[in-house]
């Protein structure tokens, strides 16, 4: 079974701190993503990497970079973070594999910025 | 701007019940479309619809997707308690040059609560 780690569930940041998202999948997928889930606006994509050290923005890039450094590790980056910024944050992977490209899912983290 | 909207964006029944759920999709470059059941934690895959009229079962849960009018149903007969969930359809596109890195673009959702 593919699987999809995030570092935290649960993080609670001050404003302007500097945060760190850590994402890792076992699957070799070549594909990953981060997204955040706001109620009744979905999951928007924020950053994408098709490769190692390969990054293209999402819709809402705004106040994130990424990093990926390994094939299988994926860190979403705030850099000055904002209590627009309180957010569920979502990582998931994929490969062209079979041309199936179905994403799959971490289990979140909830980030709380006050 | 692509656009993928869904409805209801939430939904009571009780068990037994059999719910649709609908996504309409409005994108250049339509590669396929995909359904997410969400719980308490990851969304996980329910089914890729490409073709047109075909129809996707497992177990009480199908889906069919409609090209001609942009859209697709989720349907759920004999609904229980454990189908409570967020349901997330998304679109993949093609880029124009091809490939699309796996991209999706997600509607809101739709919250279904089923009482027993």
């Amino acid at each position: 079974d593919v699987k999809v780690t995030q570092s935290s569930r649960y993080l609670v940041k001050r404003t302007g701190e500097k945060v760190f998202l850590e994402c890792v999948q076992d699957m070799d997928h070549e594909n990953m993503f981060w997204y955040r889930q706001d109620p009744g606006l979905g999951l928007r994509l924020i950053y994408f990497s098709y490769d190692v050290k390969m990054k293209e923005k999402g819709d809402i890039p705004e106040g994130y970079s990424v990093s990926r450094e390994k094939k299988e590790r994926f860190s979403l980056i705030l850099e000055s973070a904002s209590t627009n910024q309180t957010s569920m944050y979502l990582c998931a992977s994929s490969t062209p594999f079979a041309g199936a490209y179905e994403q799959y899912f971490g289990p979140g983290t909830r980030l709380t910025v006050t | 701007e692509d656009k993928v909207v869904q409805s209801p964006l939430s939904l009571v029944v009780h068990e037994g019940d059999t719910v649709t759920l609908n996504c309409s999709y409005e994108v250049t470059n339509f590669r396929s479309l995909l359904w997410y059941k969400q719980e308490k934690k990851a969304p996980t895959f329910l089914f890729m619809l490409t073709s047109s009229g075909i129809e996707k079962k497992s177990g009480r849960l199908s889906s069919i997707l409609d090209k001609k009018e942009l859209s697709s149903i989720l349907n759920i007969t004999a609904t229980q308690t454990g189908d409570s969930a967020i349901y997330l359809c998304a679109v993949r596109l093609n880029n124009a040059g091809g490939t699309s890195y796996g991209k999706l673009t997600f509607g809101q959702g739709t919250i279904l609560t089923v009482h027993p």
